[in-house]
Order: structure tokens, then C-alpha cells, then sequence
């Protein structure tokens, strides 16, 4: 049963540049949300989506956008990044129409901004 | 601020004794509550939820005990083994009726002595 996966695993930009961070959920479920975690801090929220929806953001600027697609992969993008968004960028993933929903977490992308 | 707080920063416990970690939270309206444990360079891992109308879940070697009175959680392992030395983090779910978004706190440092 495959958990969480998330891709790149490390990733170097500089400021200004876009970047694109890819998430597939656990088996069999169907919601993924996106978390940012900077160093020594606990993550934050980014959003969640679900059925290819953005149902539920956290407090972050539009520069960060996403995308689920009808296999249920998602995907994070940040525009004109900063200094700032550097950190590990967790994707979790839970079973909303089975009222299971325990987030499970993936390994995590590292962005170093430049 | 995070509304999500950990009272220590680090604990350090001997191999084989009880450690307890505590966690306040200020959102009465929470109603779902998650530990995970996270290792070095991995995302966070599951460990035990309990949900705001129970007051203690057990797990293997772990017990969750909420108290919503005073808003505190605690995680309780018991026999702490070299293993569990890792960042332990409470979460809140701040969406009630559905656990969409999760706040967590800074976490803490468990470390297992010899």
C-alpha cells in the first residue's frame, strides 16, 4: 500500500522564479492538503482540495496556488518566490467521503530560495 | 501566534521510563486532535487522534488524555524506547465537523538517554 509521495525531494530556485511541487495521496484517498514548514517551526496550512477544489485556505498570499487532477494528485505552485519561502513543503492526504480523515503525511519537498 | 502551544520546548527521558508531552490549545470550538511524531528530514507521522467528545484514547504504548476544561492534551508513551526520540507536535483541527485544516504548535524535542 503506497503512502504519500511527493516530488522533487530537494529543490534550489532563486528569487523571482516560479516553482511547482508535485503530490500523490495515499491509496484509496480522495483530499490533499499542503503544508509549509519552516525550519525548527511546526507546519502551516497552505490549503486543501478536494474533488479538484480548493475548499479550505490558510493565510497564505495568492502567490501560492494549486491543483488537484481526477486521479486525485495535486499540485503546489509558488509564483515569484522570496527569500522567505524557503522551507519543507508537506503534502498530507485523507479520506473525506469515508469519514476518515486522519491526514497522512509524505516525506516532504525542501525549497531553498536563492 | 499559534493557538496550539507546548508547554517544554525539549524533554529528555531514560530509556525504558514513561514520557509525557503536553500541549495547550486556546479554540474551544476545536474538536479534533492529532499527535504526530516527525524524524529528522521526514514528514510528520501519525501516532493517535482523539476526538473532543472522548476524554483518553489508547494506542500501542501511547495513551492521548484531553481535558477540555483547562484546553490541555497530553501524550503519554510508555516504556520510551531510542526509537521515539524524534519532534512530537500536537494538531488542532480548526474547521469543526471536518477535519480540513490543522494548526499545530512548535512541537518538542524528545530525547531518549541510554
Amino acid at each position: 500500500d503506497a503512502g504519500v509521495t511527493q516530488s522533487p525531494t530537494h529543490l534550489i530556485k532563486t528569487r523571482g522564479q516560479q516553482v511547482t511541487l508535485r503530490c500523490s495521496p495515499k491509496s484509496g484517498h480522495d483530499t490533499v492538503s499542503w503544508y509549509q514548514q519552516a525550519l525548527g517551526q511546526g507546519p502551516q496550512f497552505i490549503f486543501q482540495y478536494y474533488e479538484e477544489e480548493e475548499r479550505q485556505r490558510g493565510n497564505f498570499p495568492d502567490r501560492f496556488s494549486g491543483h488537484q487532477f481526477p486521479n486525485y494528485s495535486s499540485e503546489l505552485n509558488v509564483n515569484a518566490l522570496l527569500l522567505g519561502d524557503s522551507a519543507l513543503y508537506l503534502c498530507a492526504s485523507s479520506l473525506t467521503s469515508g469519514h476518515q480523515e486522519t491526514q497522512y503525511f509524505g516525506p516532504g519537498t525542501r525549497l531553498l530560495v536563492l | 501566534g499559534e493557538s496550539v502551544g507546548l508547554h517544554l520546548p525539549t524533554l529528555s527521558v531514560q530509556e525504558g521510563d514513561n514520557s509525557i508531552i503536553n500541549c495547550a490549545y486556546s479554540n474551544s470550538a476545536s474538536d479534533y486532535f492529532i499527535w504526530y511524531k516527525q524524524e529528522s528530514g521526514k514528514g510528520p507521522q501519525f501516532i493517535i487522534d482523539i476526538r473532543s467528545n472522548m476524554d483518553k484514547r489508547q494506542g500501542q504504548r501511547v495513551t492521548v488524555l484531553l481535558n477540555k476544561t483547562v484546553k490541555h492534551l497530553s501524550l503519554q508513551i510508555a516504556a520510551t524506547q531510542p526509537g521515539d526520540s524524534a519532534v512530537y507536535f500536537c494538531a488542532e483541527n480548526r474547521t469543526p465537523g471536518s477535519a480540513r485544516q490543522l494548526t499545530f504548535g512548535s512541537g518538542t524535542q524528545l530525547t531518549v538517554l541510554p
